[in-house]
C-alpha cells in the first residue's frame, strides 16, 4: 500500500514562528498536494507539486510557501503563524489520473 | 469557479437499507469524478473514480453514476451497516491529469442505524 507519512500529528506553535509540515510518499508517485480542512469551508487547496523543484498556487496559497527538492518530500512552510492558520492541513499524492492517497493530517494550533 | 454541492450534512439510514448521497457541480464538465470516505480526525480515503464516459462504476456494495447531462454523480451503498457510518466527499477534477488539484464538495455525514 502507498503510504502517505505526515511528520506531525498535533502541533502547537506561537503566532509569529516559521513552521514546517513535513510529508513523505513511499509510491514513487509524482504528484502532491497539500490541503487544508476546516468546519463549515472542507478541503480547500493550498499548493500542488507535479514534479521535484515545482510548485503551483492552489486555491488559498496566501501566507503559504512549499518545498519538494526530492520526489517523495513536500513540505509546507507557514512563514510567520497566525491564528487564522488553526487548522487541519493535509497532505496527499496521486500518480496521473488516479485517486488521492492521504496522510493522516496535522492538527495544528497556533496560539 | 467550479462549484460542488452534496446534497445535504447529514443522512440517517437504516441498516440494511441502500444510502444514496448526490454530488452537483456548475459551470464546467470534470473529466472525472472521485469519492472519497472520511473518518473523524482521519485522512480521506480513496474509493471510486468515474469518468466521464463512464456512467456507472461498481466496487463491491458501491455504486457510483456519472450523468454530465445533468451534472451530477450519484453514490450508493448497499445492504449498508454501522461500519459504514462516515463523511463522504466528493470530488472533481477538470484538467483529467490529476495534476492540477482535485476541489472537493463539501461532505455528506452518513449515519446508519443499527
Amino acid at each position: 500500500d502507498v503510504k502517505v507519512t505526515q511528520s506531525s500529528r498535533y502541533l502547537v506553535k506561537r503566532t509569529g514562528e516559521k513552521v514546517f509540515l513535513e510529508c513523505v510518499q513511499d509510491m514513487d508517485h509524482e504528484n502532491m498536494f497539500w490541503y487544508r480542512q476546516d468546519p463549515g469551508l472542507g478541503l480547500r487547496l493550498i499548493y500542488f507539486s507535479y514534479d521535484v523543484k515545482m510548485k503551483e498556487k492552489g486555491d488559498i496559497p496566501e501566507g503559504y510557501s512549499v518545498s519538494r527538492e526530492k520526489k517523495e518530500r513536500f513540505s509546507l512552510i507557514l512563514e510567520s503563524a497566525s491564528t487564522n492558520q488553526t487548522s487541519m492541513y493535509l497532505c496527499a499524492s496521486s500518480f496521473q489520473g488516479m485517486g488521492y492517497t492521504f496522510g493522516s493530517g496535522t492538527r495544528l494550533t497556533v496560539v | 469557479s467550479q462549484k460542488i454541492e452534496q446534497n445535504s450534512e447529514a443522512l440517517n439510514i437504516q441498516e440494511g437499507k441502500t444510502a444514496t448521497l448526490t454530488c452537483n457541480y456548475t459551470n464546467y464538465s470534470p473529466a472525472y469524478l472521485q469519492w472519497y470516505r472520511q473518518d473523524p480526525g482521519r485522512g480521506p480515503v480513496f474509493l471510486l473514480l468515474i469518468r466521464e464516459n463512464e456512467k456507472e462504476k461498481r466496487k463491491e456494495r458501491l455504486k457510483v453514476t456519472f450523468d454530465t447531462t445533468l451534472k451530477q454523480s450519484l453514490f450508493h451503498i448497499t445492504a449498508s451497516q454501522p461500519a459504514d457510518s462516515a463523511t463522504y466527499l466528493c470530488a472533481l477534477d477538470i484538467g483529467g491529469g490529476g495534476a492540477d488539484g482535485l476541489t472537493f464538495g463539501k461532505g455528506t455525514h452518513l449515519i446508519i442505524q443499527p
